[in-house]
């Protein structure tokens, strides 16, 4: 068992650029869970999948961002047109689901919008 | 929604030194996790303790559910215990959402 990985680990873009963030959750896990957070808080719940369904959605999960797991195993976050008030760490967490709630986090993105 | 607050925000000690950390929530959990996020900004699961008592080695958590709250209990700390330890926890019918507290930073000093 590897763990929780995210791709890529660190990203630098330029305002109104898009982004794409990868994170492969444990094998056999069925949720997949986004937080984002900023220095010195603590994370904040973006969006979280049970497979492929996408069950829940903060309101910071704007219109311009995107989540997906298509087959239910690795999940994609994308962003459009970032802005600077984007940067941030993207963590991604799993948890085997099936009355399993204990949450288990990857080294997560850190995006810098310039 | 369900409020977290940690206390205290800060803590320095001496190598050695025991602590105690302590997390309370507005209103009744079903899923408190503690963490500790190392200076690289990885998240360790410490304990999952919606209740109870657990220890693992120098460490042990106890969640008070009927009081709203749970402690963590450092001994004997190492440098290499320093970092943000942030408490977590889910309310009502959403075992997922989690809520994270704000933290407490300890720093280990030789």
């Amino acid at each position: 068992d590897t763990g929780v990985s995210q791709n890529p680990r660190h990203k630098i873009t330029k305002r109104g650029q898009n982004v794409t963030f990868r994170c492969d959750p444990i094998s056999e896990h069925n949720r997949l869970y986004w937080y984002r957070q900023t220095l010195g808080q603590g994370p904040e719940f973006l969006t979280y999948f049970q497979n492929e369904a996408q069950l829940e959605k903060s309101r910071l999960l704007s219109d311009r961002f995107s989540a997906e797991r298509p087959k239910g195993s690795f999940s994609t976050l994308e962003i459009q047109r970032t802005e600077q008030g984007d940067s941030a760490m993207y963590l991604c967490a799993s948890s085997p689901g099936q009355g399993l709630y204990e949450q288990y986090f990857g080294p997560g993105t850190r995006l810098t919008v310039t | 929604g369900i409020q977290v607050e940690q206390s205290p925000p800060d803590l320095i000690l001496q190598e050695g030194a025991n602590s105690t950390l302590r997390c309370n929530f507005s209103d009744s959990v079903n899923n408190l996790q503690w963490f500790h996020q190392n200076p690289w900004g990885q998240l360790i699961n410490l304990f999952y303790i919606p209740s109870g008592t657990k220890q693992n080695g120098r460490l042990s958590a106890t969640t008070v559910a009927t009081e709203r709250y749970s402690l963590l209990y450092i001994s004997s700390s190492q440098t290499t215990d320093s970092g943000v330890y942030f408490c977590a926890v889910a309310a009502g019918t959403s075992y997922d959402k989690v809520i994270f507290g704000p933290g407490t930073s300890l720093s280990v000093i030789p």
